[in-house]
């Protein structure tokens, strides 16, 4: 078990609601990314915070929005629904050192169990 | 942009063999790779996390190697059990500080 935890786990919305999944990240990490999980393909990189700022965004539409809080912990929310946005979206936790002057990339990545949504 | 291949999309085996999982990417300019494990439903687990002056890194049955400069990765299993079905997804991180990951690979261990 990672410590990465994510809620719901399970939701279905129709087309058009927004939604709010929530992540508490691993202790001692300082960053959140979260990514998007259709069926059968590899996860696609939605965005990451650190220190409470969008630190890289992947190829998603700005109705994909995010927040980190103090204690780290994250939420994505996204607007707007549509049936493509059917898929599990994960959120992992890692520890990002020298994020100043270009850094290090990512460290290790780990991840919690996801949220499988369902848009009808 | 990096892209991420695995080979083979799916592979099944007899219990006990040893079994080599392929992974290759385009861009050789990463900081690390990873190999996560994902059960059905699930979200990924850890395997191995390869830093780019590294060339290979090992826990239990498991090995994995990095050929930066080919753009290449390998992950062994050895004496595979059936409890090693799963999907194994490899995943790269760059400047851009994201992972980028392949499609994986579906292994069923077949008892």
């Amino acid at each position: 078990e990672t410590g990465v935890t994510q809620s719901p786990t399970h939701l279905i919305k129709t087309r058009g609601q927004q939604v709010t999944l929530r992540c508490s990240s691993q202790s001692g990490h300082n960053t959140v990314s979260w990514y998007q999980q259709a069926l059968g393909q590899g996860p696609q990189f939605i965005f990451q915070y650190y220190r409470e700022e969008e630190n890289g965004r992947g190829n998603f539409p700005p109705r994909f929005s995010g927040l980190q809080f103090p204690n780290y912990s994250s939420e994505l929310n996204v607007n707007a629904l549509e049936l493509d946005d059917s898929a599990l979206y994960l959120c992992a936790s890692s520890l990002a050192r020298s994020l100043v002057a270009g850094g290090l990339g990512t460290g290790e990545l780990f991840f919690g169990e996801g949220s499988r949504l369902t848009v009808l | 942009k990096q892209e991420v291949t695995q080979i083979p999309a799916a592979l099944s085996v007899p219990e006990g063999e040893n079994l080599v999982l392929n992974c290759s990417f385009t861009d050789s300019a990463i900081y690390n790779l990873q190999w996560f494990r994902q059960d059905p439903g699930k979200g990924l687990t850890s395997l191995l996390l390869i830093q780019s002056s590294q060339r290979e890194q090992t826990s239990g049955r498991l090995n994995a190697s990095l050929d930066k400069s080919s753009g290449r990765s390998t992950l062994y299993i050895a004496a595979s059990q059936p409890g090693d079905s799963a999907t194994y997804l490899c995943a790269v991180s760059g400047s851009a500080r994201q992972l980028t990951f392949g499609s994986g690979t579906q292994l069923t261990v077949l008892p």
